[in-house]
């Protein structure tokens, strides 16, 4: 079964600095997502992405983040200046369609600590 | 926006007993409706989903049923096993396509 891949699977940073989180969607899909999912709380939107930009974000998505695709399989997310409240798991997801109806394949995620 | 809420936050029952969650939604617009299991540490996983114009859809031991006029649905498994213990979070799609997930239902099947 087609996965979506994330690297790395944790990541500890110190306040301030950047990261980029790195995840390889399923090859056919078209529509790319990520949510972050703070611990022990529900799963949160931040940005969905298709035909290389941005099509919806959330208002968690401020300047501190931005994504890109830098090639035909990698989809990033990038924080600038990490704070401690940016500590959570990051999913990166993807559909085959964009809208009602479709469910997503989420990707393991990647562990955030900003320490 | 869509807001969501499930209940109950937890639910306790015995290995073979049958659970329900139920997720009600505000956006009318909504016509997704899947439900995602999320085990410890893992990714959350769609496992069942159901579409406005179907009341009920089942897979095995869980099935999904939508009541529209009310704007809630409910996730329903049978004879539950150990390995169902999870975090179940449902996540309506409404107008703007994004799904909204609800707080997640953590459910204990005691063996």
């Amino acid at each position: 079964e087609p996965e979506v891949t994330q690297t790395p699977s944790h990541q500890v940073t110190q306040m301030g600095q950047e990261v980029i989180l790195r995840c390889v969607p399923i090859s056919n899909h078209l529509y790319f997502y990520w949510y972050r999912q703070i611990l022990g709380q529900k799963v949160e939107f931040l940005v969905s992405f298709y035909n290389n930009e941005i099509s919806e974000k959330s208002e968690i998505f401020d300047d501190q983040f931005s994504v890109e695709r830098p090639d035909g399989s990698n989809f990033t997310l990038k924080i600038r200046s990490t704070k401690l409240e940016d500590s959570a798991m990051y999913f990166c997801a993807s559909s085959s369609s964009f809208g009602p109806n479709y469910g997503y394949t989420f990707g393991s995620g990647t562990r955030l600590t900003v320490v | 926006g869509e807001n969501v809420e499930q209940h109950p936050s937890t639910l306790s029952v015995q290995e073979g007993d049958s659970a329900v969650i139920k997720c009600t939604y505000s956006d009318s617009a909504s016509n997704y409706f899947p439900w995602y299991k999320q085990e410890l540490g893992k990714r959350p996983q769609l496992i069942i989903d159901i579409r406005s114009n179907v009341g009920e859809k089942k897979d095995q031991r869980i099935a999904v049923t939508l009541n529209k006029t009310a704007k809630h649905f409910s996730l329903h498994i049978t004879e539950t096993q150990p390995e169902d213990s999870a975090v179940y979070f449902c996540a309506p799609q409404g107008g703007s396509y994004i799904p909204t997930f609800g707080r997640g239902t953590s459910l204990i099947v005691h063996p």
